[in-house]
This record gives C-alpha cells, structure tokens and sequence, in this order.
C-alpha cells in the first residue's frame, strides 16, 4: 500500500472549517484513501472514504486532487469534539488476503474555544 | 443498530496468566480484524479472519497468541503466558461485504490489557 505524509499537528477555532492535508504520491489507480480519527482512548472511528472522485457525508468532505497525489479532509464546522488524532490511509481495494490497515501517525487536531 | 462490542472493556492479568479478549462484530458483518496499540504507539495490524478462517496472520506474533472467528460466537484473541510487553489497547474491527470490497473496517473501543 502507498505510505502517507501528513504533518504532525495543526490547530482550528470552533465553528471554523479544519482542513486537514494528506500525501500520497504514490498512490496507484486501484488504492482508495480513507481517513479516520482517534479520539483519546476511544477507537478509530471511520469517516469517509474515497477513490478519485470528491466525497461527502455527514462527517466530513474528502477533496482527492485530480493526479490522486494528495487529499484534503474537509470539517465543515469544527467542534471540540473533533479534537483528535486523524489518521490518512491509503489501501488497495481489491486485496483479498492483504485487506489490513495501515495506520501511521496522524495528524494531531486541536480544535480551541 | 449496534457497533462493534468488545468485552471486557479493562482485563487486568498477572505475568503467566491468559487472557482473551472478545469481539462482536456488527451485524452481518464477517469479516473481523484484531489491531494492537502499545502505549504511546501507533494501531498496529494483528489478524485478519473470516468466519472459521484465519485469512492474514502477518502481524501476530508466533508464539503465545492464536485468534479464532467460529462459525456462532464472537471472535476471540487469545494470550498465553502473559508478559509485561503485552499490556496494551486490543481493537477489534468489522466490515461487511465480500473478500474483495472496498468496505470501510468499522472499530469497537477496545480492551485495555493490564499486567501486573
């Protein structure tokens, strides 16, 4: 599977929109990008997920770049909430066997007041 | 419609003692995975299975863990002889459809290992 980059941290004001970036220029045609966040010692909760096309759900939007190179998670109104660990993974779809996922380090996002 | 239930949520073994951990998986979902998370580290891969089949074991270590997925019951992750190193955050993931699907792996909260 294709490694991601994000930076380690960024910060938003509450009510403001987060856009949290990812990297992954060598993701290949048939690997999809899912995002999901790890709020402290709870589990990963998944958020969206994405091919080539811009997603959106109740969550959250996902804006994958037209060369599939990079892709921004979009929190259309942040919340305190929100304040998590956010995790980019890129994945093959049809893995069969191989369908594990792996997490980097995330993007730490701390939403203030 | 209920997530994934894991139990117990805190197990709190002495060194040399077993532990096993428990997942539901969501409904009609029969794919289950088990990830690792030491303290301070990051969701670590440990087992794929389908019912009554273990698909990917890459990241269990080879000796003192074995994990099942029956045919009725949950899935279980079983620790033998367990060490310090063990203490950690057990989660168990759920996804529906089939071997090959694009279906997002949905977590429970995890167990939360403790060695004594």
């Amino acid at each position: 599977d294709a490694k991601t980059t994000q930076p380690p941290s960024m910060d938003c004001a509450e009510g403001r929109a987060a856009n949290l970036p990812c990297n992954h220029s060598t993701i290949s045609g048939n690997e999809y990008v899912y995002w999901y966040r790890q709020i402290h010692s709870q589990g990963p909760q998944y958020i969206i997920h994405g091919l080539k096309n811009n997603e959106t759900n109740e969550m959250a939007s996902l804006i994958i770049t037209e060369d599939r190179k990079s892709s921004t998670l979009i929190l259309p109104h942040a919340t305190l909430r929100d304040t998590a660990v956010y995790y980019c993974i890129v994945r093959v779809f049809y893995t069969g066997a191989n369908s594990k996922l792996t997490f980097g380090k995330g993007i730490t996002l701390s939403v203030r007041p | 419609n209920a997530g994934v239930m894991q139990n117990p949520r805190h197990l709190v073994r002495r060194r040399g003692q077993e532990a096993r951990l428990r997942c539901s998986p969501m409904k009609g979902h029969s794919h289950v995975y088990w990830y690792r998370q030491l303290p301070e580290e990051g969701l670590k891969f440990m087992v794929y299975l389908q019912k009554e089949n273990i698909i990917d074991e890459s990241g269990m270590p080879k000796e003192r863990f074995s994990a099942e997925f029956p045919k009725e019951g949950p899935s279980i992750l079983r620790i033998q002889q367990v060490v310090r190193g063990d203490s950690a955050a057990y989660f168990c993931a759920s996804r529906s459809g089939g071997s090959y699907s694009n279906q997002p792996q949905h977590f429970g909260d995890g167990t939360r290992l403790s060695i004594l």
